[in-house]
C-alpha cells in the first residue's frame, strides 16, 4: 500500500487566501484524522471522521477551518481566510479500528503538508 | 480525561549505550499505547504498540517498550543507541471504547533523542 498520501507537501500563501489541503487515506481504513503540529502547541488533533462522518471537531481552531470527507478515499481541510498564525505542518492519518485486536488500531500518518502563510 | 506525559524534553546518550525515553499515561479503561518517531521534515512513523498480552513489546529498528500497569508507564528502550536514532519520539495513548464515540490518539509533547558519536 502507498500509505497515507497528502498534497500539497509544501504551500506558501498570502494572508487572506484560501488554502485547501488534501488527503487520501489507506484503502480500507475507517478512521481519518487531521492533526496540526507547531513548535508552540505540539501535535493537536483537529478533527476525525469515522466512515466518512465527522465524529469530533472540537479541536478545530475556529470557523475559518473546515474539513470534509465526501467518500472513503478522500478528505480535505480548508482554511478560509488564512492567517500567518495558521502556519504549521498539517498531518492526515488513518486507521482501521478493531477493538481488542492487536492487528488493527495503529494510526498511520502521511508525510504532512507544510503550510506557510505570509 | 486521558493524558500522556513525556517528562524529558531531551535525552542525550552516547552511541553504543542503552537508551530510555520515558512515558507515563493516565486513562480510564484499558490503554492502547503507541510510540512514534519523527525524523526532521518527515511525518510520524509507527514504532511499536501495546494492545494486550506480553508487557514487553518489540518494534522496529531494535526498539522495545515495557508496559507497566502499576506504574502506568510505557518507557521506550534500546540496548545500543545509534547516531541514526536521533529524532523526535512521541508516546501516545488510545482508550478502548466499545461505543466508538471517542477514538482519539492523544500524544505526549515529544522527547528529542540526541545520540552522540
Amino acid at each position: 500500500d502507498a500509505g497515507v498520501i497528502q498534497s500539497p507537501r509544501h504551500e506558501v500563501t498570502e494572508m487572506g487566501q484560501e488554502v485547501t489541503l488534501r488527503c487520501k487515506p489507506i484503502s480500507g481504513h475507517d478512521y481519518l484524522f487531521w492533526y496540526r503540529q507547531t513548535m508552540m502547541r505540539g501535535l493537536e488533533l483537529l478533527i476525525y471522521f469515522n466512515n466518512n462522518v465527522p465524529i469530533d471537531d472540537s479541536g478545530m481552531p475556529e470557523d475559518r477551518f473546515s474539513a470534509k470527507m465526501p467518500n472513503a478515499s478522500f478528505s480535505t481541510l480548508k482554511i478560509q481566510p488564512s492567517e500567518p498564525r495558521d502556519s504549521a505542518v498539517y498531518f492526515c492519518a488513518s486507521s482501521l479500528v478493531v477493538w481488542g485486536s492487536y492487528s488493527g488500531n495503529t494510526i498511520y500518518f502521511g508525510e504532512g503538508s507544510w503550510l506557510t502563510v505570509v | 480525561a486521558q493524558s500522556v506525559a513525556q517528562p524529558e524534553d531531551q535525552v542525550n546518550v552516547a552511541e553504543g549505550n542503552p537508551l530510555t525515553v520515558k512515558c507515563t499515561y493516565s486513562v480510564s479503561g484499558n490503554p492502547y499505547l503507541f510510540w512514534y518517531v519523527q525524523y526532521p521534515n518527515r511525518g510520524l512513523q509507527f514504532l511499536l504498540k501495546y494492545i494486550t498480552g506480553d508487557n514487553l513489546v518489540k518494534g522496529s529498528y531494535g526498539f522495545e517498550a515495557e508496559f507497566n500497569k502499576s506504574q502506568t508507564s510505557f518507557h521506550l528502550k534500546k540496548p545500543s543507541a545509534l547516531v541514526s536514532d536521533s529524532a523526535l519520539y512521541f508516546c501516545a495513548v488510545r482508550t478502548e471504547n466499545y461505543g466508538g464515540a471517542t477514538n482519539k490518539l492523544i500524544f505526549g509533547t515529544g522527547t528529542l533523542l540526541a545520540v552522540q558519536p
